[in-house]
C-alpha cells in the first residue's frame, strides 16, 4: 500500500531533550516536506527536500533540522525542543512536477512541557 | 497579499444544502490546483484536482477561473459527513512544484 508513515504518532517530552520524528514514504517520491499545524494558522512549512541531499527552509524553520540521506526517509530533528514547538506535525511527499498531488502522513502530536 | 487565500468560515449549513467555497491565488503563473479535505486533527487528503475545464465527482464540482485567479468547490446535497475543513492548494509558480496551501475553510453540516 502506497503510504507515508510517521513515528511516533504521539510524544510528550520536556524542554531541551533532543528528539527525532521519523518520516518514510514507499512511493519513490522525490519531494518531501514537513509542516506544523496550529489552531488558526493553517499548515506552515518547516523544511522541504527536492531530492536526496537537497533540503531547504520553509516558512518556519527555526528550531528544526532535517536530513535527506535516502530517498524514502526525511527525519525531523528538534535539537532542543521548547514549549512553542508543541504542535501537530505532518510529513508529506509527492512526485516532482507541478501536476502531482501531495500525500500526507498521519501526523505526530508533540507536546513539550 | 497572501499567495492563497480562503474564507475561514465556518460555513454552517443544514443537511441537503448546496454550499460553495472560493479560493483566490496571487500568482497568475500557477499551474495546478487541488482541493484537500481535512478532518479534525487528521491528515489532509486529496478530494479532487481542479482542471481548466472544470470537473465533477459525484456531489462535488470544482472550477477554475484563471482570469480572476480563483478556484471554487461546490458541494451539493450536503451530508453530515461532509463536515470538515477544505484546503485549497496551488502548485507551480516560477517553475517550482512546491505546493502552497490556503488556511482552509471550515464546513459544519447540521441535521
Amino acid at each position: 500500500e502506497a503510504q507515508v508513515t510517521q513515528n511516533p504518532r504521539y510524544l510528550i517530552t520536556v524542554t531541551g531533550k533532543k528528539l527525532t520524528v521519523t518520516c518514510s514514504q514507499n512511493m519513490n517520491h522525490e519531494y518531501m516536506s514537513w509542516y506544523r499545524q496550529d489552531p488558526g494558522l493553517g499548515l506552515r512549512q518547516i523544511y522541504y527536500s527536492m531530492n536526496v541531499e537537497v533540503t531547504d527552509k520553509g516558512d518556519v524553520p527555526e528550531g528544526y533540522k532535517v536530513s535527506r540521506k535516502e530517498k524514502r526517509n526525511f527525519p525531523l530533528i528538534l535539537e532542543s525542543p521548547s514549549p512553542n514547538q508543541t504542535s501537530l506535525y505532518f510529513c508529506a511527499s509527492k512526485r516532482q512536477g507541478w501536476q502531482y498531488e501531495q500525500y500526507f502522513g498521519p501526523g505526530t502530536r508533540l507536546t513539550v512541557t | 497579499r497572501k499567495e492563497v487565500e480562503q474564507d475561514p468560515g465556518p460555513f454552517n449549513v443544514p443537511e441537503g444544502a448546496t454550499v460553495a467555497f472560493n479560493c483566490t491565488y496571487s500568482n497568475s503563473a500557477s499551474q495546478s490546483f487541488f482541493w484537500y479535505r481535512q478532518d479534525c486533527r487528521k491528515e489532509p487528503k486529496l478530494l479532487m484536482s481542479v482542471y481548466s475545464s472544470g470537473n465533477e465527482d459525484g456531489r462535488f464540482t470544482a472550477q477554475l477561473n484563471r482570469a480572476s485567479q480563483y478556484i471554487s468547490l461546490l458541494i451539493r446535497d450536503s451530508k453530515l459527513s461532509d463536515s470538515a475543513t477544505y484546503l485549497c492548494v496551488v502548485i507551480g509558480s516560477g517553475g517550482s512544484y512546491i505546493p502552497t496551501f490556503g488556511r482552509g475553510t471550515s464546513l459544519i453540516v447540521h441535521p
